[in-house]
């Protein structure tokens, strides 16, 4: 079973409306990543934290943000929802801040935005 | 820029057939890499992973990787597939200094009884 914890699990929103995902990374972990899965696509890259600082980013608006807490677990938030914000988004979390690492997904938020 | 192909979108096979799924990625550097299963209504679970060495990689369920450089290529096999197989692989590269995997847009595999 997934030591990283994501809630809530299914969330529906309407457009132009705001929403925080909530992670609970792996035991031992300091680096928290979000990713997004549109249908049909492979996860992409939204940013990372480390150390409650974002340390790289995709690309993705300035409407996404993030946070990172002492005990290591993250929020991503999004503001004005769009109708292609609706997605599968995923955190996943490792030891270490770079690509040089494994990373423990999530099960995931799926976010409906109509 | 960097980018990860996956040569299938679909793979359609029985029960005990061969399985070799194609991974290339845009250009060199150091790299790490990675495949992940996803099973219907599951999370990421990595597969197997290459960092360094051995450039053939065994990974669960009988699943295996060959990293080719020159290629730029990591094919993902396994001799014989099981209906519990069924689920969709993606295949991810981290470049070394970077934070970020780079996934590939996934392969969906049907394994029929």
């Amino acid at each position: 079973e997934t030591g990283v914890t994501q809630s809530p699990t299914h969330l529906i929103k309407t457009r132009g409306q705001q929403v925080t995902l909530r992670c609970s990374s792996q035991s031992g972990h300091n680096t928290v990543s979000w990713y997004q899965q549109a249908l049909g696509q492979g996860p992409q890259f939204i940013f990372q934290y480390y150390r409650e600082e974002e340390n790289g980013r995709g690309n993705f608006p300035p409407r996404f943000s993030g946070l990172q807490f002492p005990n290591y677990s993250s929020e991503l938030n999004v503001n004005a929802l769009e109708l292609d914000d609706s997605a599968l988004y995923l955190c996943a979390s490792s030891h270490g801040q770079g690509a040089d690492y494994g990373y423990t997904f999530g099960s995931g938020t799926r976010l409906t935005v109509v | 820029a960097q980018s990860v192909s996956q040569h299938n979108h679909h793979v359609i096979l029985s029960e005990a057939a061969s399985l070799e799924l194609g991974c290339n990625y845009s250009y060199g550097g150091t790299v790490n890499l990675f495949w992940y299963v996803q099973y219907p209504g599951q999370h990421l679970q990595l597969l197997l992973k290459y960092f360094s060495g051995d450039p053939l990689v065994k990974g669960i369920k009988g699943f295996e990787a060959e990293f080719i450089k020159s290629k730029f290529s990591f094919n993902l096999r396994k001799p014989s597939v099981q209906w519990s197989d069924t689920a969709e692989y993606f295949c991810a590269v981290g470049w070394s200094g970077y934070s970020t995997l780079t996934f590939g847009k996934g392969t969906m595999l049907l394994v029929s009884p």
